[in-house]
Parts: C-alpha cells; sequence; structure tokens
C-alpha cells in the first residue's frame, strides 16, 4: 500500500532563513512522483514542486527545493529565505504510475517576522 | 487555460437534501479526482477516474456518495441524502500525464445543517 507521512503537524521559522519540512513516503513501484502543495489560508491548493522517482537531480523551483532521498524514502522540501507570504499549510503528495494521488496529513508552517 | 472550475463556492443545505457538486476539468486533461477536506481526516481521496472511466471509488464513504463523468470535460459528485457529517470542502482536480502535478478547483465549501 503507499503511504505518505508527514510528522510535523506545525513548524515555525523566523523571516529570511531557511526551513525544511519532512516528508517520507512508502512504496513498492520503482515508478512513482512526488508533489508539494502549499494551502494558504484562503484554502486554494497551489502546486509548487515535483520530483519523480527516476530523476537523478533534486528539483529546484526558485526559492523551493526538494531534497530527495531515494534509499531512505523521503522527499523534504526546503525553503529557502522564508516570507511572511510562506505561512500555510504545506502538503506532500505521492502518485504511483496512473493511479491515484495520496496526500500526506499537512504541515502548518508560521513564519515569524 | 481557466483552470479547473468549481460550483457553486459555497452550498448550504438542511439534512435529507441532495446536494450536487460540479466541476469542469482543464481542455486537455484527462484525470479527474474528487478530494473532501476536514480538519479532523485531512485530504480525503473519494474517487478518480481517467479517461472518463471510474478508476477508484473505494474513498466514496457511503451509498449516499455518487460521482459520474458524463464526457470528457466535466463531472458531478452528488450526495443523496445529505447529513451533517458531509460538512467538509470538496475538492476537483484535474491532470494531464501521471507526471504532471493536480490542477485544483477552489473547491465548495459543503454546509448540512
Amino acid at each position: 500500500a503507499q503511504k505518505i507521512t508527514q510528522t510535523q503537524p506545525g513548524m515555525f521559522v523566523q523571516e529570511k532563513e531557511a526551513v525544511t519540512l519532512d516528508c517520507t513516503y512508502d512504496t513498492s513501484d520503482p515508478s512513482y512522483g512526488l508533489f508539494w502543495y502549499k494551502q494558504p489560508s484562503s484554502g486554494e491548493m497551489i502546486f509548487l514542486i515535483y520530483q519523480g522517482s527516476y530523476d537523478q537531480q533534486n528539483a529546484t523551483e526558485g526559492r523551493y527545493s526538494l531534497n530527495f532521498q531515494k534509499a531512505r524514502k523521503s522527499a523534504n522540501l526546503v525553503i529557502s529565505a522564508s516570507q511572511l507570504g510562506d505561512s500555510a499549510m504545506y502538503f506532500c503528495a505521492m502518485r504511483v504510475g496512473n493511479n491515484d494521488m495520496r496526500f500526506g496529513a499537512g504541515t502548518r508552517l508560521t513564519v515569524k517576522p | 487555460d481557466a483552470g479547473v472550475i468549481q460550483s457553486p463556492r459555497h452550498e448550504v443545505t438542511e439534512m435529507g437534501q441532495e446536494v450536487t457538486l460540479r466541476c469542469k476539468l482543464i481542455s486537455g486533461h484527462n484525470s479527474l479526482f474528487w478530494y473532501r477536506q476536514t480538519m479532523m481526516r485531512g485530504l480525503e481521496l473519494l474517487i478518480y477516474f481517467n479517461n472518463n472511466v471510474p478508476i477508484d471509488d473505494s474513498g466514496m464513504p457511503e451509498d449516499r456518495f455518487s460521482a459520474k463523468m458524463p464526457n470528457a470535460s466535466f463531472s458531478t459528485l452528488k450526495i443523496q441524502p445529505s447529513e451533517p457529517r458531509d460538512s467538509a470542502v470538496y475538492f476537483c482536480a484535474s491532470s494531464r500525464t501521471p507526471n504532471s502535478p493536480l490542477h485544483f478547483g477552489n473547491g465548495t465549501r459543503l454546509t448540512v445543517t
């Protein structure tokens, strides 16, 4: 069975500092995709970054990077130079093949001024 | 690209009434997902379709819930009869390929009194 785990219900970070949000996953399928989404208080789901299981390099998108450690089955999101607008819920998700996409429980990030 | 469009944005109804939620996919997308989000359960996958065909409806809570995809661009989620415990935000999302991210609609906030 596929499983996504986010163990940090809440995180705090000082503005302009970097923060890492943890995500571990479990699947026996060699082909899968890992995704991170941001959900601000307004409620919309915003796609941030994608990592394919066969990708050799860690994905980066602006201030977002994905620390992909395949052997450990972890896909942590790193946000550099945090901004007040980064305060939101962050969800890790996995999709195996052409199957469904499952989400973790989420981490609420609060950026302090 | 107009994005995934959900209607209505808010729905308030009385217990026992029928509720129909609507979703218009992004043109060219061939996978459609319905999720329900609550504080207690997080993001739950209800059902998903590939190429208009329901693939997995194991997340549908009970027979009161049904989903259809009458064509490649439109889907409905129906609850009949509705109950107070169905109160949640219901998201529809679509994707072009298995490796592409899900694009979410803005959600329908359902309140059943």
